[in-house]
């Protein structure tokens, strides 16, 4: 157990419909990371947030967003859904500071299939 | 973030030792060198880091070149629990980067 937890681990929708997932990261983690996985795909970065702000943006089409709330935890909104949306989601945590050295921490993923 | 490169795929057998590469030739100075590894169906999850000393944890060793350029995993007895894809990656100690994974390499364990 990875102590980072995403719902909800299936969502079926369908195409033009649009969904939120949810991330929590470790107790104690700021910053948060999404990424996507498609069939037989690598892992594609799509944002990180750091303490609420947004840090650094990967290949995050403009039909996605993200924000991280107060209490840290993260949304990833997906909107206007397209069939090749369809991947694996996947948040990640990890702590900075002088005394880390940042390993991430993933959570077991949010399967979306859309028909 | 500075790019690495891995072979597609490796194969082993059953409790032999399993040497992974990975060239990070545009390394600087503050990158250290993450191991991480996707079990089927799973999120990935850390294996091992280093900056420039070799390292060992329960699951495995890091050895690291001395110029930095290169690295290996290395898997002291392969299981057929470590088939999986083995990410290398560099990561600086600082807020905000993208962390790229690259393709990984697939290990196939043969019993």
């Amino acid at each position: 157990d990875s102590g980072v937890t995403q719902t909800p681990k299936h969502l079926i929708t369908a195409t033009g419909q649009r969904v939120t997932l949810r991330c929590s990261p470790r107790s104690g983690d700021l910053s948060v990371y999404w990424y996507q996985q498609s069939l037989d795909q690598g892992l594609q970065f799509l944002i990180q947030y750091y303490n609420g702000e947004e840090r650094a943006k990967g290949n995050i089409l403009e039909r996605f967003s993200a924000q991280q709330f107060p209490d840290l935890h993260s949304e990833l909104n997906l909107s206007s859904l397209e069939l090749g949306d369809s991947a694996l989601y996947f948040c990640a945590s990890s702590s900075h500071g002088t005394l880390t050295t940042g390993e991430l921490f993933f959570g077991e993923g949010s399967r979306l299939t859309v028909l | 973030d500075a790019k690495t490169t891995q072979p597609n795929s490796m194969e082993s057998n059953e409790e032999e030792p399993v040497h992974l590469p990975c060239n990070h030739s545009t390394i600087s100075g503050t990158d250290y060198i993450h191991w991480y590894r996707q079990l089927p169906s799973q999120g990935p999850e850390y294996v091992i880091h280093g900056l420039t000393s070799n390292v060992n944890n329960r699951m495995a060793s890091l050895a690291i070149a001395e110029d930095r350029k290169s690295s290996t995993l290395i898997l002291h007895r392969a299981t057929l629990r470590d088939a999986a894809v083995y990410y290398c990656i560099l990561r600086a100690n600082t807020g905000g980067f993208k962390t790229i994974f690259g393709a990984g390499t697939r290990l196939f364990v043969k019993a």
